[in-house]
């Protein structure tokens, strides 16, 4: 069964500094999401890209963040000064369109 | 735009039934049902886009009701890998993206 890969599984990294999360869709999906969980908390949208461009974000999604489609296949979310309230599950998810969404393993971000 | 989901969690045993349930103040465009197990990713149970709408998933099925702004979702004679958070996802019209209630905690102990 198709999946979404996402890279690294876990990423620790000191307040202020860069980190980019990768996501590898499915590739027939044409709709690409970034989703995030504090801890035991609920999954929260951060952004929704289709066509090559962001078709919607939170609040959430702040000028820290950018995500990009460098080359067609990987998806990445960049967090260019990271805080300690960025430590989250970080979830890329992707869909066909009128279906459900499939979600990736996930990034665990720990900024300390 | 999130939804309310209760209850925040139900304990039964295995065989039993239980109900949860997701609303929403505005009419939906779909809804969608997850089931998250302790460290791993959501996984995708099913959607539903039309009121009136009934889906089955093995002995899981949910409910649309014909306002399209509450959705309920059946477990049926649960078995232990029932267990998990449920997370209803809504879809507003003209939007692209789901909102997530807080989930439903599912325990189903032998």
């Amino acid at each position: 069964e198709p999946e979404v890969t996402q890279t690294p599984s876990h990423q620790v990294t000191q307040m202020g500094q860069e980190v980019i999360l990768r996501c590898v869709p499915i590739s027939n999906h044409l709709y690409f999401y970034w989703y995030r969980q504090i801890l035991g908390q609920k999954v929260e949208f951060l952004v929704s890209f289709y066509n090559n461009e962001i078709s919607e974000k939170s609040e959430i999604f702040d000028d820290q963040f950018s995500v990009e489609r460098p080359d067609g296949s990987n998806f990445t979310l960049k967090i260019r000064s990271t805080k300690l309230e960025d430590s989250a599950m970080y979830f890329c998810a992707s869909s066909a369109g009128a279906d459900g969404y499939t979600f990736g393993s996930g990034t665990r971000l720990t900024v300390v | 735009q999130q939804p309310v989901q209760s209850p925040q969690a139900v304990i039964l045993r295995e065989g039993e039934d239980a109900v949860i349930n997701c609303s929403s103040s505005k009419a939906l465009y779909s809804v969608h049902w997850y089931r998250q197990k302790h460290g791993e990713a959501p996984v995708f149970l099913m959607i539903l886009l039309k009121g009136g709408e009934q889906k089955g998933h093995e002995k899981i099925s949910a409910s649309f009701n014909e306002k399209k702004q509450q959705s309920s979702l059946y477990l049926t004679a649960s078995q232990l890998s029932y267990s998990g958070t449920y997370f209803c996802g809504t879809e507003l019209y003209g939007n692209n993206r789901l909102a997530f209630g807080k989930g439903n905690q599912v325990v189903v102990i032998p």
